[in-house]
C-alpha cells in the first residue's frame, strides 16, 4: 500500500522564520492530500485539503505545495508565531487515507 | 461544527483485562475509524466501518475488535490487553466518500495497560 514519509520529525524555528515541513509518497495514483494540525492535548483538526490538479494551495499564514512528478507533498509556514506550535500531520489518498508520522513544530519567541 | 466525543479520556488498564472504548458522532455521517497514535508512528488504522451493522480491518486488527451498533456509535475493544497496547487512541468520522474526506477527529484516549 501507500507509503508517507515525514520529514522531519522536530523543528525548531524562531519567530519569524518559515517552517517547512516535507511528506514524499509512492502511489503514483494518490489524488487527495491533506494537512491537519494537532495543538498539545488537543485532536486533529484539518489545516488544508488538497486536489492534485491544484499545484499551489494558501492558506492564512501558509502555503501547500504539491508536486506530482516527484510525489512529494510540502507545508511551508510563513513567518511563524508561537500559535503555530503543534503537531503536523500529512495525509494522502490513493483509495484511503494514508497518515506521515507527523511533525513536531515548536515556534520560539 | 462536527462532535466526536470518545470515552474515557483516560483508562488504566491491567494485563489480560478487557477494556472497551467508545466513541460517538453527531454528524450523521457513515465512516468512523479508529486510529492509535505512537511516537514515531503517527496515526495507525486499526478498524473502520462505512455504517451500521460493518466492521473492516484497517492495518493494524490484531487484538483488537470493533463494533457499530449503531449510526452515531462505534467501539474499540481489546478482549485481552496487552502493555503493548498502551497508546493513545482516536475515534474519527468522515464526511464524504472514503478516499476523499475530511476526518473530524475526537480528543482522543490515553489508554495504560499494566
Amino acid at each position: 500500500g501507500e507509503q508517507v514519509e515525514q520529514r522531519p520529525p522536530h523543528l525548531s524555528v524562531r519567530e519569524g522564520d518559515s517552517a517547512v515541513i516535507t511528506c514524499t509518497y509512492t502511489d503514483p495514483n494518490s489524488y487527495y492530500f491533506f494537512w491537519y494540525k494537532q495543538e498539545p492535548g488537543a485532536s486533529l483538526q484539518l489545516l488544508m485539503k488538497v486536489f492534485s490538479s491544484t499545484e499551489i494551495n494558501e492558506g492564512q499564514g501558509f502555503t501547500v505545495l504539491l508536486n506530482k512528478k516527484d510525489k512529494r507533498l510540502s507545508l511551508n509556514l510563513t513567518a511563524a508565531h508561537p500559535g503555530d506550535s503543534a503537531a503536523y500531520f500529512c495525509a494522502v489518498s490513493p483509495n484511503r487515507i494514508f497518515f506521515g508520522d507527523g511533525t513536531q513544530l515548536v515556534v520560539k519567541p | 461544527e462536527a462532535a466526536v466525543t470518545q470515552s474515557p479520556r483516560n483508562k488504566v488498564a491491567v494485563t489480560g483485562g478487557k477494556v472497551t472504548l467508545s466513541c460517538n458522532q453527531t454528524n450523521n455521517h457513515n465512516n468512523m475509524y479508529w486510529y492509535r497514535q505512537d511516537t514515531g508512528h503517527g496515526l495507525r488504522l486499526i478498524h473502520y466501518s462505512y455504517g451500521a451493522g460493518s466492521t473492516e480491518k484497517g492495518d493494524i486488527p490484531d487484538g483488537y475488535k470493533a463494533s457499530r451498533p449503531s449510526q452515531e456509535n462505534f467501539s474499540l475493544i481489546l478482549e485481552l490487553a496487552t502493555p503493548s497496547q498502551t497508546s493513545v487512541y482516536f475515534c474519527a468520522s468522515g464526511d464524504a466518500g472514503f478516499s476523499n474526506e475530511r476526518l473530524f477527529f475526537g480528543h482522543g484516549t490515553k489508554l495504560s495497560v499494566l
